[in-house]
């Protein structure tokens, strides 16, 4: 079975330009999450969705972040335009239902903003 | 305001000694708690899970400790051993903020030689 993809692994960009991050779930997971960590800190919940639907999009930043799930498939999190503050690594997670195991986690993008 | 944490930014313990990683939490509607396990340039992955009923829960070398009354919960590892240097992450969910799980900061353990 193919775990959470993510693409792409790095990405360098200069502030004010736009980048776009993709996540494939597993196959068949419902639910998919973003998250961010920022060097030293916590894993912080970004959103999540349920099939195509955002169930919960409390921890999005601000308006320069959009996140799609097009037909309840792979997932995207636009960043536009990319400030400083936005680097940090991306993580996206994906579950069926709950169960003791919580989420699969993605190995994640390194998003840095120069 | 942050909901779990972990005091500890990092930790060294001998190869073959027990590792204890420690874990508060403010928010009493948690009703599971996990740790995650996460090596450098990869995802976390999951370790260890216990739920809000009970008190401890062991899984071979791991063993989460849950102490309710004190909003604490600890993770040992026993004996350490060097594939587990990673950072590991306490992480809780909110029943009723549909399963969303808030994490710590994470403490680096390093097992030395």
């Amino acid at each position: 079975e193919a775990g959470v993809t993510q693409f792409p692994s790095h990405s360098v960009i200069e502030k004010g330009q736009t980048v776009t991050l993709r996540c494939d779930p597993i196959s068949g997971h419902d639910n998919l999450y973003w998250y961010r960590r920022v060097m030293g800190k916590e894993i912080k919940f970004l959103l999540h969705f349920v099939k195509e639907s955002k169930q919960d999009e409390s921890g999005m930043p601000n308006n320069r972040f959009l996140a799609e799930r097009t037909g309840g498939t792979y997932s995207t999190l636009k960043v536009q335009p990319a400030e400083l503050e936005d680097s940090g690594v991306y993580f996206c997670a994906s579950s069926q239902d709950w169960d003791s195991y919580g989420y699969t986690f993605g190995s994640g993008t390194r998003l840095t903003v120069v | 305001d942050q909901q779990v944490k972990q005091n500890s930014p990092s930790l060294s313990v001998q190869e073959g000694r027990i590792s204890i990683l420690n874990c508060d939490y403010t928010n009493s509607m948690f009703d599971y708690f996990l740790w995650y396990k996460k090596y450098p340039a990869e995802g976390p992955t999951f370790l260890i899970s216990i739920s809000s009923i009970k008190d401890k829960n062991e899984d071979g070398r791991f063993t989460v400790f849950l102490n309710k009354s004190a909003k604490h919960l600890s993770l040992h590892i026993v004996p350490s051993q060097p594939g587990d240097s990673a950072v590991y992450f306490c992480a809780a969910r909110n029943m009723n903020r549909d399963d969303k799980i808030i994490f710590g900061k994470g403490t680096r353990l390093h097992i030395l030689p």
